[in-house]
């Protein structure tokens, strides 16, 4: 078990142009979360899927942004005509919901976007 | 979701015990208690976590009252390495952070 992985680690992009995220949960987690943080502030929860379902979407996900888990597996976070106002760390976290006793949920190291 | 509030921040020195309150008054049945530690530039690592009583592992305890209206992550003799945000957490299903309680550790 390699934790959680992301790629890639910092990403530097011009304003209007389109990026994408991947993230690699814990194999054998079924959940896996997309949180947005600013500097100074908590993680903002944005989705989650369990298994390949998107189960739930924030309001502050707005239509430039889309997230998949087509296979169950790995996800993509995919931010189309970027804005300033995206620059962030996304982080990539995992979970199980058949843990026996409760759960906790582990989290990637994120991937920082600068937008310029 | 349960909102949780817990101090902005929190000063102590190397060796003592620091004890940090989260307060929780809308928790529900069948959400438990977790508590993060986040350091510059990582994601959030998990500490520990509980649903009643008290909880101890190798870095923490934590201790909640009988009506987990509240709860108290508690680290004994902290590092510098320990200066960190710490975030109280309730839920089932999607983790919600708040601001979290900033913890400076001077020598």
């Amino acid at each position: 078990d390699t934790g959680v992985s992301q790629d890639p680690r910092h990403k530097i992009t011009k304003r209007g142009q389109n990026v994408t995220f991947r993230c690699d949960p814990i194999s054998e987690h079924n959940r896996l979360y997309w949180y947005r943080q600013t500097l100074g502030q908590g993680p903002e929860f944005l989705t989650y899927f369990q298994n390949e379902a998107q189960l739930e979407k924030s309001r502050l996900l707005s239509d430039r942004f889309s997230a998949e888990r087509p296979k169950g597996s790995f996800s993509t976070l995919e931010i189309q005509r970027t804005e300033q106002g995206d620059s962030a760390m996304y982080l990539c976290a995992s979970s199980s919901s058949h843990a026996g006793t409760g759960f906790y949920t582990t989290f990637g190291s994120g991937t920082r976007l600068t937008v310029v | 979701l349960a909102k949780t509030t817990q101090p902005i921040s929190m000063d102590s020195y190397e060796g003592q015990e620091v004890n940090i309150t989260c307060s929780h008054n809308n928790i529900a049945t069948n959400d438990y208690i977790t508590w993060y530690q986040q350091f510059p530039s990582q994601g959030p690592r998990f500490i520990i976590q509980g649903y009643k009583t008290k909880v101890t592992n190798e870095v923490a305890s934590l201790f909640i009252p009988a009506d987990r209206k509240s709860s108290t992550l508690s680290l004994p003799r902290v590092s510098l390495s320990d200066t960190a945000v710490y975030y109280c957490l309730v839920g089932a299903d999607k983790l919600i952070f708040g601001t979290g309680t900033r913890l400076q550790v001077f020598p």
